[in-house]
């Protein structure tokens, strides 16, 4: 069964710091691993995407890294914001199906 | 141009009627899919549609939930004889086509069953 597991479940750091959440993935054939974020009461926003072959992709302070041998996918925040606060979905699509698995995501508390 | 819009954004109902929800997609996006959101939760895949037919309903939890696209583009999830479990948000979201393409979710309905 195609799962996808988040870690941690919460977090909370101040304003100005870094952190980095954890994607771990049993979906196979891969296709490509999106990292959501999800500001209280809204859809999810894609952050990044991520094929295959790549293993390191940055939107602004967000930097995402694929390793595709051991499953596993990351998303560091550099210099946290207010902002930031949010929760924040892993997703796993696989080759040739239609429906991308999603975690549980991470919730992020930034305070100032 | 317009993102994916749901309506309403609130519902309030009582145990054992029925709800519409309503989902308007991406002009051009012939992909449309459903999740439902517990709190603290991913989104729970429930159907997609491609163009006007259903072309996975396995995610839909039992016979009470029904969804329509009769024209391939507006959906409508119905939900009969609500119990308060189904109290969630219900995502819609739309994609150029099925498949690896990126999806874009609109606000979501939070539906509360009292």
């Amino acid at each position: 069964k195609n799962q996808v597991e988040q870690s941690p479940q919460s977090l909370i750091i101040l304003e100005g710091k870094n952190c980095t959440l954890q994607c771990n993935y049993t979906v196979s054939p891969f296709s490509n691993l999106r990292w959501y974020k999800q500001d209280t009461g809204r859809g999810p926003v894609s952050l990044t995407i991520m094929t295959f072959s790549e293993n390191t992709k940055s939107n602004g302070r967000y930097t995402a890294t694929l390793d595709a041998d051991t499953k596993q996918s990351s998303l560091h925040i550099t210099a946290s914001q207010l902002s930031d606060s949010a929760s924040y979905i892993c997703v796993v699509s696989g080759r040739g199906s239609y429906i991308p698995t999603f975690g549980r995501g991470t919730s992020l508390i930034v305070h100032p | 141009g317009a993102g994916v819009s749901q309506t309403p954004s609130n519902k309030v109902t009582e145990k054992g009627k029925y709800v519409e929800l309503r989902c308007d997609p991406i002009s051009g996006h012939t992909a449309l899919y459903w999740y439902r959101q517990s709190l603290g939760q991913g989104p729970e895949f429930l159907i997609y549609f491609q163009g006007t037919g259903a072309a996975d309903d396995s995610g839909l939890p039992n016979d009470r939930f029904f969804a329509v696209r009769p024209e391939g583009s507006v959906s409508t999830l119905k939900i009969q004889r609500t119990e308060r479990g189904d109290s969630a948000v219900y995502l819609c979201a739309s994609s150029l086509s099925a498949g690896e393409n990126e999806q874009f979710f609109g606000p979501g309905t939070r539906l509360t069953v009292l």
